[in-house]
């Protein structure tokens, strides 16, 4: 167990609608990343936050938003979602910002129908 | 060019041989290394991290990254039917993002 959680686990929609997934990161680190995986693509980086400021942006769609909280949890908006858009999501977290290694969680599989 | 090459296999062998995987780099500013393992449905656990090149070990598993030649490399001794997953190599230049390789499907046949 890594001690990132996600929820939900799964997340059926129809398109154009809009989801929202959670993370909560490992006890002490302060960055928060999202990372796409779909079949075809690999791990695609999204973007990342430190300590609530967001730190770095990656091939992220603009129908797609994320904040992390002064708790240091975070959510990824899914907006106008299109069939493409399904893919299993991943959080991860690390205690620094650019120099520690990432820590997963075990992701939302979004279907998007 | 891609930045981080893995060869996406899928690579089968016995139970009980040494697995190699292997990744090439093309950014000479990564400074940081790390192995991921990936079961089917479930996120990239981190197998090993390092930072310099050499040699570093944990149980049945050796990290070696050369970066005279950006190359590193994953070996797995006394391999199992339970080390059956994908494996990802990833590299980070420092306040800068982890990049992934496409991952190598590895299976033991017990």
């Amino acid at each position: 167990d890594s001690g990132v959680t996600q929820t939900p686990k799964h997340l059926i929609t129809a398109t154009g609608q809009r989801v929202t997934l959670r993370c909560s990161p490992r006890s002490g680190d302060l960055s928060v990343y999202w990372y796409q995986q779909s079949l075809d693509q690999g791990l695609q980086f999204l973007i990342q936050y430190y300590n609530g400021e967001e730190r770095a942006k990656g091939n992220i769609l603009e129908r797609f938003s994320a904040q992390q909280f002064p708790d240091l949890h975070s959510e990824l908006n899914l907006s106008s979602l299109e069939l493409g858009d399904s893919a299993l999501y991943f959080c991860a977290s690390s205690v620094g910002s650019g120099d520690s290694p990432l820590h997963f969680g075990n992701g939302t599989r979004l279907t998007v129908t | 060019q891609k930045e981080v090459e893995q060869d996406p296999g899928p690579l089968s062998v016995p139970e009980g041989a040494i697995v190699s995987l292997n990744c090439t780099y093309s950014n000479s500013a990564f400074q940081y290394f790390m192995w991921y393992r990936q079961y089917s449905r479930k996120g990239p656990e981190l197998l090993m991290y390092t930072y310099s090149s050499g040699n570093k070990e944990d149980g049945r598993f050796t990290a070696q990254v050369d970066k005279s030649s950006k190359y590193i490399s994953l070996f797995i001794r006394d391999s199992q039917p339970s080390d059956s997953a994908t494996y990802l190599c990833a590299t980070l230049e420092y306040g800068n993002k982890l990049v992934f390789g496409a991952g190598t499907i590895l299976r033991v046949k017990s």
